[in-house]
């Protein structure tokens, strides 16, 4: 089993651009999360999904971040504009309702110039 | 709110000492505790939760809702057991939302 899966695995872009980072779970986890985790701080929840509906979006910027999960299994996460203080890693989790642990994915590592 | 609190960032022991890695947290509910580990050029992975009990690679982790601490220790330390270490709290209720703590980094020495 792969995991988690997580594409790009690093992305430079200059501020004022668009980005997105693209997450597959884990086969049969109908919860997926996306965190962000800055330097020398532990992972902060943006959004959680269960199945396709977003059920915990209170800690995502919503003026310039966006996400969706199409079908309730893969799920994209854009920024747009991107400014300076979002260079971070972007970190892809999913859980099943039975286990309820969270895996992680490996992190897009995000730079904004 | 929640809170998790890693007070030490940096902790470094040698081989075979014991070791243990602190953290507090706040919450008005009824806690779940894990710790997460990372290790060099891996993922986050759950290393323990409280509700388990259990030991997994020789580390333990009693909750103390006195205190409010859920420590993680490890009576004698490998150089294997040295990554980024980060304690974390789930909220109950319908939100279950994970807190994670900034994270300790442990280094064990030869």
């Amino acid at each position: 089993e792969a995991g988690v899966v997580q594409s790009p695995r690093y992305k430079i872009i200059e501020k004022k651009q668009p980005v997105a980072f693209w997450c597959n779970p884990i086969s049969g986890h109908n919860t997926l999360y996306w965190y962000r985790q800055n330097l020398g701080q532990g992972p902060e929840l943006l959004i959680r999904y269960e199945n396709e509906e977003a059920v915990d979006d209170s800690q995502l910027p919503k003026d310039r971040f966006s996400a969706e999960r199409l079908k309730g299994v893969d799920s994209t996460l854009k920024i747009q504009p991107a400014e300076l203080g979002d260079s971070a890693v972007y970190l892809c989790a999913s859980s099943s309702m039975a286990q309820e642990t969270q895996y992680f994915g490996p992190g897009t590592r995000l730079l904004v110039l | 709110a929640q809170r998790v609190t890693q007070p030490e960032k940096l902790l470094s022991v040698f081989k075979g000492a014991p070791v243990e890695l602190k953290c507090n947290y706040s919450y008005s509910g009824s806690p779940e505790l894990f710790w997460y580990v990372q290790y060099s050029r891996q993922r986050l992975q759950l290393l323990l939760r409280h509700i388990s009990r259990e030991s997994i690679k020789g580390f333990t982790a009693d909750l103390n809702k006195g205190e409010t601490s859920f420590h993680l220790k490890k009576p004698f330390a490998q150089e294997e057991d040295s990554a980024m270490y980060y304690c974390a709290l789930r909220s109950s209720g319908s939100a279950r939302q994970l807190t994670f703590g900034s994270g300790t980094q442990l280094t064990v020495l030869p």
